[in-house]
């Protein structure tokens, strides 16, 4: 199985940059994903990263490092509405290519 | 709208009942999927269909039953569920499996068990 881990909770300031970690632990790599739930709400696909590097979205961006088992979430020019939760996602060969989830990262953004 | 409809949004259900959830999709996906969420949990695999036959079967206990009629709708039976059973009961769909452009998620059904 995948051993995922995201810190539990972060808090950041309207207008700033925040960077949210996920680490992992998998054989038979086949990309990671970037998901966004709001509460209430349905998580929401923001990325995938399948080879190493950094993908441009927009005020988000998304990082990869294979050999490191490591990733990262960076978002720019906080809103308010960008308070919610962030799931990390591991997708493997092993695991039918299909996403195990880690425990979500819950941002908060205050004024 | 997120292309992928459930129904009911909120169930309030005993021990003993029997009720069914059900998720649909109009998108033209092969795969469907039933996550749980619980609180500080991550998203639990519960059963994953690709072109209208069981992928994975996550270990899921015999008291949750899906079933896949046709590649647009899918459903999870419920009987006799115990209070740790309360949950977000989340519904998704992806073109295949394996996709890049990940999955699209339904709105939840929020069960409690009394």
């Amino acid at each position: 199985g995948q051993n995922i881990d995201q810190p539990t909770e972060m808090t950041a300031t309207e207008g700033a940059i925040v960077q949210i970690n996920c680490t992992y632990q998998t054989s038979g790599f086949n990309g990671l994903f970037w998901y966004q739930q709001h509460a209430g709400e349905a998580p929401t696909f923001l990325s995938y990263n399948v080879l190493d590097g950094l993908e441009e979205k927009g005020r988000f961006s998304s990082f990869l490092s294979r050999s490191k088992g490591y990733s990262y979430l960076l978002l720019k020019e906080l809103q308010m509405k960008d308070s919610a939760s962030y799931l990390c996602a591991v997708s493997t060969s092993g695991g039918s290519y299909i996403p195990t989830f880690g425990r979500g990262t819950s941002l908060i953004v205050h004024p | 709208e997120t292309g992928v409809t459930q129904t009911p949004r909120h169930l309030v259900m005993g021990m003993t009942n029997k009720k069914s959830l059900k998720c649909e999709q109009h998108l033209g996906h092969n795969a469907m999927y039933w996550y749980k969420q619980s609180a500080k949990k991550p998203l639990e695999l519960m059963f994953v269909y690709s072109l209208e036959e069981r992928v994975e079967n996550n270990s899921v206990p015999s008291r949750f039953s899906p079933e896949c009629p046709n590649s647009s709708h899918l459903f999870l039976h419920l009987h006799t569920l115990q209070p740790e059973d309360s949950a977000l009961y989340l519904c998704a769909s992806s073109q295949d499996l394996a996709r890049e452009d990940g999955m699209v998620f339904g709105p939840g059904t929020r069960l409690t068990v009394l």
